[in-house]
């Protein structure tokens, strides 16, 4: 147990509409990272907040936004949903502001999109 | 650049030989290099890291070199067991060390 949590597990929804994924980070970390692992993929960097503020931005689309709250929790919103936003995401956290240690990945979400 | 090229996408070993996975970063101010491994369903995880001062790291049968003038750092398993089957990512820090990028991935079985 990686002590990063991430809600719901699996989620089956339809195209055009919108989905919150949450995740919770380790006690005591900082940083939230959301990656997106489509089938056969790598792991795409979409973003990274740090104590509540972005820090990083990666391949992420004007579709999808996140935040992360006071409590250090952070949600992911993937709206206008297509076929091809059909993948597993993971949440990771880590203590520091730079991604230059161990990241503890949540078990990840699963969005399927019909 | 931003990419990390991760190769092969494939590997198949008899058990108790090595596996070497390569790759190659783009950015030149990249300075953190990690590796983790996923197992079949599982989230990824941490199996070894090297920084940028360091040019080789060992733990049991795991290894690490990194060449920063060739700008790439490749992976070493040795005596390779059943356990070591599942996808392996290597992941540099770019940006001024603001973004870890990882690599599409190493498929890797043990053949019994």
């Amino acid at each position: 147990d990686s002590g990063v949590t991430q809600t719901p597990k699996h989620l089956i929804t339809a195209t055009g509409q919108r989905v919150t994924l949450r995740c919770s980070p380790r006690s005591g970390d900082l940083s939230v990272y959301w990656y997106q692992q489509s089938l056969d993929q790598g792991l795409q960097f979409l973003i990274q907040y740090y104590n509540g503020e972005e820090r990083a931005k990666g391949n992420i689309l004007e579709r999808f936004s996140a935040q992360q709250f006071p409590d250090l929790h952070s949600e992911l919103n993937l709206s206008s949903l297509e076929l091809g936003d059909s993948a597993l995401y993971f949440c990771a956290s880590s203590v520091e502001g730079q991604p230059t240690g161990e990241l503890f990945f949540g078990e990840g979400s699963r969005l399927t999109v019909l | 650049g931003e990419n990390v090229e991760q190769h092969p996408s494939t590997l198949s070993v008899q058990e108790g030989d090595s596996a070497v996975i390569k790759c190659t970063y783009s950015d030149s101010a990249s300075n953190y290099f990690p590796w983790y491994k996923q197992e079949l369903g599982k989230r990824p995880q941490l199996i070894i890291d090297i920084r940028s001062n360091v040019g080789e790291k060992k733990d049991q049968r795991i290894a690490v070199t990194l060449n920063k003038t060739a700008k790439h750092f490749s992976l070493h398993i040795t005596e390779t067991q059943p356990e070591d089957s599942a996808v392996y990512f290597c992941a540099a820090s770019i940006g001024g060390a603001q973004k870890l990028v990882f690599g599409q991935g190493t498929r890797l079985t043990i053949n019994p």
